[in-house]
């Protein structure tokens, strides 16, 4: 299984430039997430859904979109990349397993917007 | 409001014993989470603890006191693929995480 798949890995952009990261899970998870991950900071939630067609903000929303059509795959957008959006993005997924809510992480892209 | 704190950065010795704390004040509590994470690689899940007490597997255990708002993860007989991060994360009452900035952990000969 390949689990939790994300690209691009790597990309630089010049603000004002639009693009969309890929997420996609073959584990069958409902839930899915959008975190960046800043240095010093812990990682922060940008966008969650619990099912597919469904969506919601998370902590940091502003400045991105995201969509659900398919239970597998959750699609992060930036209209007008701004450098404050200069991060590592983590896709993750996840099921409840013994009460818990553990999270399965993608491999991260790296964005660079100058 | 929210917080995680954890030590930003230990060096331990290899073979050697070593303890990361967190503290954590969230808005409700459904969980203490760890995970780990290798420079340039995704975190990857380590233990989870939601009642108080040690939960040992293997070579890392992790404990809990929830009067406390406080978990440590214990790590025996380091190795040098040991060297990482450790993030702490508290799950609220939303069952949504809050994340620690990361404990980076290096080992040395």
């Amino acid at each position: 299984n390949a689990g939790v798949t994300q690209t691009p890995k790597f990309r630089v952009l010049k603000t004002g430039q639009s693009m969309t990261l890929l997420c996609a899970q073959d584990m069958n998870h409902e839930y899915m997430y959008w975190y960046r991950q800043d240095p010093g900071m812990g990682l922060r939630l940008i966008h969650y859904s619990v099912g597919e067609g469904t969506t919601a903000k998370g902590e940091v929303p502003d400045g991105y979109n995201v969509s659900r059509l398919k239970k597998q795959n959750f699609l992060l957008g930036l209209e007008s990349a701004a450098p404050s959006q200069t991060s590592v993005y983590f896709c993750a997924s996840s099921v409840v397993w013994s009460g818990a809510n553990v999270l399965t992480f993608g491999a991260g892209s790296r964005l660079t917007v100058l | 409001g929210q917080n995680i704190d954890q030590p930003t950065e230990m060096t331990a010795t290899e073979g050697a014993i070593v303890q990361i704390n967190c503290t954590y004040q969230t808005s409700g509590f459904n969980g203490l989470f760890w995970y780990q994470q290798h420079a340039g690689e995704a975190p990857t899940f380590l233990s989870y603890n939601v009642l108080d007490g040690l939960e040992e597997k293997g070579r890392f255990s992790s404990f809990l006191s929830r009067s406390k708002g406080y978990s440590y993860l214990l790590l025996k007989e380091l190795q040098m693929k040991d060297s990482a991060s450790y993030l702490c994360a508290s799950m609220d009452s939303n069952y949504q995480l809050i994340w620690g900035a990361g404990t980076k952990l290096i080992i040395k000969p």
